[in-house]
């Protein structure tokens, strides 16, 4: 499968403990976008990075929330002491260059907190 | 801010009969759009998509056209077909920068 992994696709936390969702890109893509899909909701941007760097983190929530997507290895976002508000669903998506519009995205991860 | 709107939440039609979804964006800096198609429990599949510099694109049954000055777009699927039950997101870009803004969705059901 040369798509898009996420992993887990699903994730139960209770409020207070931390949340680690995992992406590996899809094979020779570099750059890696997180989004989130609250219920009823279009998907929202959270952050954009490339191998080692964050270029774009201005969906992020200032708190709580981080990702890295380091030399070695899947990009991870991490949440900390989650909320119930965090539950939803977090999609990864790639693209091989910057600029490119067209991002697939993986099958996602979906965040229940209890 | 709902940069992109899609209004019309759900749209059923027969199997053979012509689809159309549309979609409202109020960002005059956006000049690429995107249809996605999403199945439950999987990611956003790219479908089709159009630069601002036209007003149509065609890709076998998807048909998306673009008209700048209402800020308006909309996707054709003809003859729709049972496997195009699906939600439906509408999406744009800068090209200023990566992000895609995303419309809610339209859930379409066709009926065989």
């Amino acid at each position: 499968n040369a798509g898009v992994m996420q992993n887990p696709r699903h994730l139960v936390r209770r409020r207070g403990q931390e949340a680690r969702l995992r992406c590996s890109p899809m094979k020779g893509h570099s750059h890696v976008y997180w989004y989130r899909q609250l219920p009823e909701e279009g998907l929202k941007f959270m952050v954009y990075l490339q191998k080692e760097n964050i270029i774009d983190e201005s969906g992020m929530p200032k708190e709580r929330f981080s990702a890295e997507f380091p030399k070695e290895g899947p990009s991870i976002l991490r949440i900390q002491q989650v909320v119930r508000g965090d539950s939803a669903a977090y999609f990864c998506a790639s693209s091989p260059r910057t600029a490119s519009y067209e991002q697939y995205f993986g099958p996602g991860t979906r965040l229940t907190v209890t | 801010d709902q940069q992109v709107k899609q209004n019309s939440p759900s749209l059923s039609v027969q199997e053979g009969r012509i689809s159309i979804l549309n979609c409202d964006y109020t960002n005059s800096m956006f000049d690429y759009f995107l249809w996605y198609k999403k199945y439950p429990a999987e990611g956003p599949t790219f479908l089709i998509s159009i630069s601002s510099i036209k007003d149509k694109n065609e890709d076998g049954r998807f048909t998306v056209f673009l008209n700048k000055s209402a800020k308006h777009l909309s996707l054709h699927i003809v003859p729709s077909q049972p496997g195009d039950s699906a939600v439906y997101f509408c999406a744009a870009s800068t090209s200023a920068d990566n992000r895609l803004a995303f419309g809610k969705g339209n859930q379409v059901v066709v009926i065989p």
